[in-house]
């Protein structure tokens, strides 16, 4: 079985501070983590991931996650927010051994960057 | 140019009806899915498409019948609609699922209201 926890429903963050986005996962064997963002009214757009390798990822628009095996997380950063990254934020997570298995999110936290 | 694209954008009809959103995506995938997105922004895999053949398909009602004409496309049929079923619907598509490493590639989503 596979799960994701956000525990936060809401991060607020002032402009120019930075910001965490929580996540921790459970599977079976190793996971495939994913970071996605939804703005109001659209689809999700894919933001980074980690596969093997480097523990700390690069994605779009200046955010980065470290993946950290003991802790089983993968928290979104990055080092200045901006008000337009105000949004829903998803991490999702696979485990490898499991083949055509599903992607499984977490329930999301809304990030507000106040100006 | 619109990669992953569903019609229609919004859907209200009653308690009942059968009614269809076509999803179609021009980036040359193998896989394609829907989700479903309730009112608490929870989001769901619903079913899995890999090159016209179904993979994925999670414990949804019967009622739900998707069907994929070719690889660029999978539409969401629902019959006898009910009230539960009121939500946002998302098509995405990915390169070949059988890897898992694959981001996925989500539509503007559909917003299903029945009355």
């Amino acid at each position: 079985a596979q799960s994701v926890a956000q525990p936060e429903d809401q991060v607020n963050v002032a402009e120019g501070n930075p910001l965490t986005v929580k996540c921790t996962y459970s599977v079976s064997g190793n996971p495939y983590l994913f970071w996605y963002v939804q703005y109001p009214n659209r689809g999700l757009q894919f933001l980074l991931k980690y596969i093997t390798g480097d523990n700390l990822v690069k994605g779009s628009y200046g955010f980065e996650a470290e993946f950290n095996k003991s802790q089983t997380s993968f928290h979104l950063k990055k080092p200045s927010a901006l008000v337009s990254d105000s949004a829903l934020y998803f991490c999702a997570v696979r485990d490898i051994e499991s083949g055509y298995s599903t992607l499984t999110f977490g329930k999301g936290t809304m990030l507000l960057v106040s100006p | 140019d619109t990669a992953v694209s569903q019609t229609p954008k919004y859907l209200v009809t009653q308690m009942g009806n059968d009614k269809s959103i076509k999803c179609e995506q021009n980036l040359g995938h193998d896989t394609m899915y829907w989700y479903k997105q309730d009112s608490k922004k929870f989001l769901k895999i619903m079913f899995s498409y890999n090159n016209k053949e179904l993979i994925i398909n999670e414990t949804v009602p019967n009622r739900f019948s998707p069907k994929s004409p070719d690889k660029a496309h999978l539409n969401l049929h629902i019959n006898s609609l009910e009230l539960g079923d009121s939500a946002v619907y998302f098509c995405a598509s990915s390169q070949a699922e059988l890897a898992g490493n694959n981001e996925q590639f989500f539509g503007p989503g559909t917003r299903l209201t029945v009355l």
